[in-house]
Order: C-alpha cells, then sequence, then structure tokens
C-alpha cells in the first residue's frame, strides 16, 4: 500500500508564483524525502528531511515536517518553466531500511 | 562520479514473450540496488532489491525475477510476459549501509506488451 499520498494531483501556476504540494503518510518515519520527475525520465532526489527536523532548505525549495500530524509540504519559491515536473514524497519505514515508499505524485505546470 | 546505467531505454514485446532489462552502477561498490516499476499516473512499486550478490529480496508476488550476477549489475526478467507487465521500469540504487537512504535512478525502461 502506499505509504505517502500527495495532494493536489495536479497544479498549475503561473511563472514567478510559489507552489505548494502535501505529503501525508501513515505510519512512523526515520526520513522523508521528495524527488522529481520530468515526463519519461528516472526520479531525483531534491531534499531529504529526518524525522526530528522541522525545516528544511534548499536554494528555492523549503520542505516543512509535521510528525505529530503525520505530513510534509514542499514548496517550490518564484518558479519556472523549467520547474514541470511531477513530484514524489517517499518516506522509510524503520531507521536502516532503504525501501523507500513513494507517493502518486503532484504533477506541477508552471506556465511561461 | 557514480553513475547508473539502464537499457534498453524502450522496448515492445508481445504476450509470453521473455524480458530482459538490465542496470548496471559504475563508481561505487556494494551498493543496494532497486527495481521499481511505474504504471501509467501512479506511484513507484518496488519490486525487489538487493543487498549483496545473489542476494535478492521480493516485494510483490508476479511473474517477474531478479538477479544480481555481480556487485553492480542488477537484471530483471520474465519468462513469459502479461499484458499487465506493461509500464516504466526503473532501477537505483543506494548507499549500503548510508545514513540518508537517498536513491539515485536512471533514466528507466518503458515496456509495453502487446
Amino acid at each position: 500500500s502506499q505509504q505517502g499520498e500527495e495532494d493536489p494531483q495536479a497544479l498549475s501556476i503561473q511563472e514567478g508564483e510559489n507552489a505548494t504540494m502535501n505529503c501525508s503518510y501513515k505510519t512512523s518515519i526515520n526520513n522523508l524525502q521528495w524527488y522529481r520527475q520530468n515526463s519519461g525520465r528516472g526520479l531525483v532526489h531534491l531534499i531529504l528531511i529526518r524525522s526530528n527536523e522541522r525545516e528544511k532548505h534548499s536554494g528555492r525549495l523549503r520542505v516543512t515536517l509535521d510528525t505529530s500530524k503525520k505530513s510534509s509540504s514542499l514548496l517550490i519559491t518564484a518558479s519556472r518553466a523549467a520547474d514541470t515536473a511531477s513530484y514524489f514524497c517517499a518516506t522509510d519505514g524503520w531507521a536502516g531500511s532503504y525501501q523507500l515508499t513513494f507517493g502518486k505524485g503532484t504533477k506541477l505546470s508552471v506556465i511561461p | 562520479s557514480q553513475t547508473i546505467h539502464q537499457w534498453p531505454a524502450t522496448l515492445v514485446q508481445p504476450v509470453g514473450s521473455p524480458l530482459s532489462l538490465e542496470c548496471t552502477v559504475e563508481g561505487t561498490s556494494n551498493p543496494n540496488l532497486y527495481w521499481y516499476r511505474q504504471a501509467a499516473g501512479r506511484g513507484l512499486q518496488l519490486l525487489f532489491y538487493s543487498v549483496g550478490i545473489g542476494q535478492i529480496s521480493s516485494e510483490v508476488p508476479q511473474n517477474l525475477s531478479a538477479s544480481r550476477p555481480q556487485d553492480r549489475q542488477f537484471i530483471l526478467s520474465s519468462k513469459k510476459l502479461l499484458l499487465s507487465d506493461s509500464g516504466f521500469y526503473l532501477c537505483a540504487w543506494s548507499v549500503l549501509g548510508g545514513s540518508t537512504g537517498e536513491l539515485f535512478f536512471g533514466e528507466g525502461s518503458r515496456l509495453t506488451v502487446l
């Protein structure tokens, strides 16, 4: 079964706007990761946040984690057309496990 | 630097035919290796993972199998393909014993079974 579920399923914004995607999961995690997938390509790792962290930044990306609500959000600021892609959250089940479980993803379209 | 190669990139196969997808990793030793499948509009489903040569764990019962004949080689196979095997197959690796769990993916193999 899917551990992470992204919301919304699809998001369309204008270039320059911010994009926020959410992820909810069901069981305790060691860490949560976000990946990006361009159409027809492999996934690329964006950022990892550990269960004892609440917020993390990487360039235009900001990730938050609320373990009490079992949810995470990915914020992309000042979006660009090149940010158009699907974004997936992935969770692991226990410390030392690298069996990541992926959600169905959010498809982001950034309109120039 | 580490790289991962996956081939073929696309293939169209008839029902009942065999399958072999290959994945190799360069620039690292003793990686964890994974095969995922992505159906249209769906998330990634973990099919197999391996922590060492000859060590394969299966996550989903199916007519697919995996082998790891060498440290950095991972092969996905089937003796007889089903229509339901169509999808986008992704190979990935991670650092064995590493603390991040980050996965590095290949470019994928798109399989269409007719």
